[in-house]
């Protein structure tokens, strides 16, 4: 099953910007696809993010915002705070299998 | 606001099956799709179906087409998806999740996870 990539881990201090990078390819993100991304607290619900590419669910501070470009795409944090400190994966759609597919994860670390 | 409780974790021996449950309450309209995904540890979540509340349709993942089953009870908004002959390669943590109306491919809900553990 086709698999988004994501780097294992990111960090920052309070106050900083971060950034979390998405790659597929020419099935999922590069055919159009929109992106989605999702915070995800290990054995809790995860919680959507930001959907279609750029857009935050009612209740997700602006600090959160989402970008997507060829068959990449990135989520950034700006102002990083203690309570960002998660698991974030993003998803989307491929049109091979038709299925939806997923990054492994994330995890970020707020120094 | 729409919530998402699912049932317990679960122990099972290979070759047995389990039915995870998914209820569901606060929806404004019915016209929502529920999909189930696993994700074993350290690995990306894996889709494997879905089931459509109002006409009971479903899709799976093709690889699991003979030995998954996903369905609706109306009467009590609850999804179940049952899978049968499981092997050790079946732990994972089973979530289900409410894709909006729409064909809007990725979830404005999800539940917190079913835990199964196939073990002899």
């Amino acid at each position: 099953q086709p698999v988004l990539t994501q780097p294992p881990s990111v960090s920052g201090a309070p106050g900083q910007r971060v950034t979390i990078s998405c790659t597929g390819t020419s099935s999922n993100i590069g055919a159009g696809y929109d992106v989605h991304w999702y915070q995800h607290l290990p054995g809790t619900a995860p919680k959507l993010l930001i959907y279609r590419n750029n857009n935050r669910p009612s209740g997700v501070p602006d600090r959160f915002s989402g970008s997507r470009s060829g068959t990449s795409a990135s989520l950034a944090i700006t102002g990083l705070q203690a309570e960002d400190e998660s698991d974030y994966f993003c998803q989307s759609y491929d049109i091979g299998p038709r299925i939806w597919v997923f990054g492994r994860g994330t995890k970020l670390t707020v120094l | 606001q729409v919530q998402v409780v699912q049932s317990g974790a679960e122990v099972r021996k290979p070759g047995a099956s389990v039915k995870v449950s998914c209820k569901t309450s606060g929806h404004t309209s019915s016209d929502y799709l529920i999909h189930w995904v696993r994700q074993a540890p350290g690995q990306a979540p894996e889709w494997l179906g879905w089931v459509h509340p109002t006409t009971g349709g479903t899709s799976y993942l093709e690889k699991f087409q003979d030995r998954i089953t996903m369905s609706w009870d109306t009467s009590t908004t609850t999804a179940y998806m049952d899978l049968s002959s499981l092997t050790y390669d079946d732990t994972a943590t089973f979530y289900c999740l409410r894709e909006p109306a729409g064909g809007a491919l990725y979830a404005d809900f999800w539940g917190q996870g079913t835990l199964l553990t196939v073990s002899s």
